[in-house]
């Protein structure tokens, strides 16, 4: 079962324009929402993350807009560079017995044209 | 240099083999994971452990066991038993269970043939 819906799978963006990555969620004891970043043959780097009391969040070229009420979160890549080109994974935390837990999204393969 | 390393790089081995992963991390985080992650699934947990001696069941378990004798080390053992092994596989840590980031180690690429 998905937890955590991403899309899209793949996204193609121009050099100098703006890459935007969607997520959804459904559990509203979700408390913590991450965005990773991963190149090919590594493992995932935290980029950015954003918690529900905030609707906005921006680090750098990084944005992430949160909307509680409709349970989404998104990725805001301004001034895209072909070095923007990498798989970016939302996800979200969930607590548990034993402590905080991660979902993640299925991936979204970005590539930026220069 | 502080981080997590995970060797080998790339393993390949037979049908019906065990096989085990390792993981060190040098960060003196409490909680540690494992995750597998396969095209366009994302990644899911596998096992995740909190405190030395101590460990949990993540989403799919099921062919795996791990140990945590040192709080350094996390090593995962692939077993016969899980159905299909070939995968890209991620160990993170955290600071502790409490804490919500999680840092990745580099992966290592199991082929099983």
């Amino acid at each position: 079962q998905q937890q955590v819906k991403q899309s899209p799978q793949s996204l193609i963006v121009q050099k100098g324009g703006i890459s935007i990555i969607n997520c959804a969620y459904e559990n509203t004891a979700f408390d913590y929402f991450p965005w990773y970043q991963q190149f090919p043959g590594k493992g995932p780097a935290l980029l950015i993350a954003i918690r529900p009391d905030v609707s906005e969040k921006k680090e750098g070229r990084f944005t992430i807009s949160f909307n509680k009420s409709a349970k989404q979160f998104s990725l805001h890549i301004m001034d895209s560079q072909p070095g923007d080109s990498a798989t970016y994974f939302c996800a979200a935390s969930r607590p548990s017995e034993y402590g905080n837990k991660l979902v993640f999204g299925a991936g979204t393969i970005l590539r930026v044209k220069s | 240099d502080g981080g997590i390393t995970q060797s080998p790089k790339y393993l390949f081995r037979k049908e019906g083999q065990n096989v085990t992963l390792s993981c060190e991390q040098n960060l003196n985080h409490d909680a540690m994971y494992w995750y597998r992650q396969d095209p366009g699934q994302g990644l899911r947990l596998i096992y995740y452990s909190q405190i030395v001696n101590d460990f949990q069941k993540g989403d799919i378990a099921e062919g795996y066991s791990v140990s945590r004798e040192k709080k350094e080390s996390f090593p995962l053992t692939v077993t016969s038993a899980q159905k299909n092994p070939t995968a890209f596989y991620l160990c993170a840590s955290s600071p502790g269970l409490s804490s919500y980031e999680q840092y990745f180690g580099p992966g290592t690429r199991l082929t099983v043939t």
